[in-house]
């Protein structure tokens, strides 16, 4: 498995405001992926993160609510924007690595709160 | 009826015990079927990973795929207090998309 560091591992934010969180990958990756984890509810895609180009959002999830970028193989953002107190939840990174067997493994998630 | 279900527990066993967690599905297109732990505070961490029927054993950890009857299972033996977190099922289909689809897991608590 790869090391997968994800920033900020939790913060509390204003409601209207907006946070990156970054995911960073200690090796090559074939695909980056961001899941949100709510209270009691499954783990939901949120979006696949591609390499140069517009993630690709599953249904309930827009690009101008949660922007994401991948400017290379190993690193990603993605942007929670004018948050309301709805969007608390933990984010997390995941990845499948390059020549990796189709596994996927998770960053350690960052928890937000808004108030 | 939802594509994963799980049992969300709490489960509460006493150290040593047996423990069998379990999930069903209804989409006869999954092949491939993995087990996380999760700890509190911190990332769902791959356990198990197996693809289409039977078993896998890793360890105290053994991981059962019963596709006829669209049921998995991860079953502990001699559980420890180390145990102690919470426990996804996931799966997805052959080919294609890497969308895994997750159940709500189950949080297992042993007592020493």
């Amino acid at each position: 498995s790869a090391v997968i560091s994800q920033k900020p591992s939790r913060d509390i934010c204003q409601r209207g405001t907006s946070l990156t969180i970054q995911c960073q990958v200690d090796s090559q990756v074939t695909m980056m992926f961001w899941y949100r984890q709510q209270p009691g509810q499954s783990l939901t895609l949120i979006a696949t993160a591609n390499q140069g180009s517009e993630a690709t959002y599953e249904s309930g999830f827009v690009i101008d609510k949660f922007p994401i970028s991948r400017p290379n193989l190993t690193f990603s953002t993605l942007t929670v924007s004018n948050m309301s107190p709805e969007d608390s939840s933990i984010y997390l990174c995941s990845v499948v690595m390059l020549g990796g067997d189709e596994k996927l493994f998770f960053g350690s998630g960052t928890q937000l709160s808004v108030l | 009826q939802k594509e994963v279900e799980q049992d969300p527990g709490p489960l509460s066993v006493p150290e040593g015990a047996i423990v069998s967690l379990n999930c069903t599905y209804s989409n006869s297109a999954f092949q491939y079927f993995m087990w996380y732990r999760q700890y509190s505070r911190k990332g769902p961490e791959l356990l198990m990973y197996t693809y289409s029927s039977g078993n896998k054993e890793d360890g105290r950890f053994t991981a059962q795929v019963d596709k006829s009857s669209k049921y998995i299972s991860l079953f502990i033996r001699d559980s420890q207090p180390s145990d102690s977190a919470t426990y996804l099922c996931a799966m997805k289909e052959e080919g294609g998309s890497e969308k895994l689809v997750f159940g709500k897991g189950t949080k297992l608590t042993v007592n020493p």
